[in-house]
């Protein structure tokens, strides 16, 4: 059994569109997280989700919105989406607050 | 602002030899240390961590963390073409939901 999955793995848009993104544990953690991995494959942290509330929200653009339903999910959703918006998104999950990370395998968004 | 600092290589080691990996961090309440590898094209899988000074061995790999100095390492010993990959170092503060990311070494094992 997959302990992270993300859907879709890759997705191609073009610009202004709006695009979601899923993401779901079976670990029972409670801790959920979104990554955007660039080009020069630095991974940053866009969002952490911890027992279905936002406990930290980084400087990202409000066109970015997480949502989650419940602990095993988190979703993010993207509004008119940019250029720069292409990169990998990972999803991560984590049992507590000095734990390790599991990491989905990535959705590759491509904006044209 | 907390960092975490690694070179970003590429380090080049012959099949065989011990690779040395090193990863220094600003914030002085970190509590856990992390060690990711992440192949090209795949997400970031965890192959060690270390909460406690000295060193930790696990296989081929050893993780060595000194708080006084700030600093965290990964030894990989007889180094294999299979180990060729990006290592990500992450440190944790205590109590923080949130870890900080190195920008990753990037490893190459040479036949």
């Amino acid at each position: 059994d997959t302990a992270v999955s993300q859907t879709p793995k890759y997705l191609v848009t073009q610009m202004g569109n709006d695009k979601s993104i899923k993401c779901e544990q079976n670990l029972g953690h409670d801790t959920m997280y979104w990554y955007k991995q660039d080009s020069k494959k630095f991974l940053k942290i866009m969002f952490s989700y911890n027992n279905k509330e936002l406990i930290i929200n980084e400087t990202v653009p409000n066109r970015f919105s997480p949502k989650s339903p419940d602990k095993a999910h988190l979703n993010l959703h993207i509004n008119s989406l940019e250029l720069g918006d292409s990169a990998v998104y990972f999803c991560a999950s984590s049992p507590g607050t000095i734990h390790e990370q599991y990491f989905g395998p990535g959705t590759r968004l491509t904006v044209t | 602002q907390k960092e975490v600092e690694q070179n970003s290589g590429p380090l080049s080691v012959p099949e065989g030899a011990i690779a040395s990996l090193n990863c220094t961090y600003s914030d002085r309440g970190s509590q856990s240390f992390f060690w990711y590898r992440q192949y090209s094209g795949k997400s970031p899988e965890l192959i060690m961590f270390i909460y406690s000074n000295g060193d930790k061995e696990d296989g081929r790999f050893t993780a060595q963390l000194n708080k006084a100095s700030q600093y965290v390492s990964l030894l990989i010993r007889d180094s294999q073409p299979s180990d060729s990959a990006t290592y990500l170092c992450a440190v944790r503060r205590g109590g923080s939901y949130i870890p900080t990311f190195g920008r990753g070494t990037s490893l190459i094992v040479h036949p």
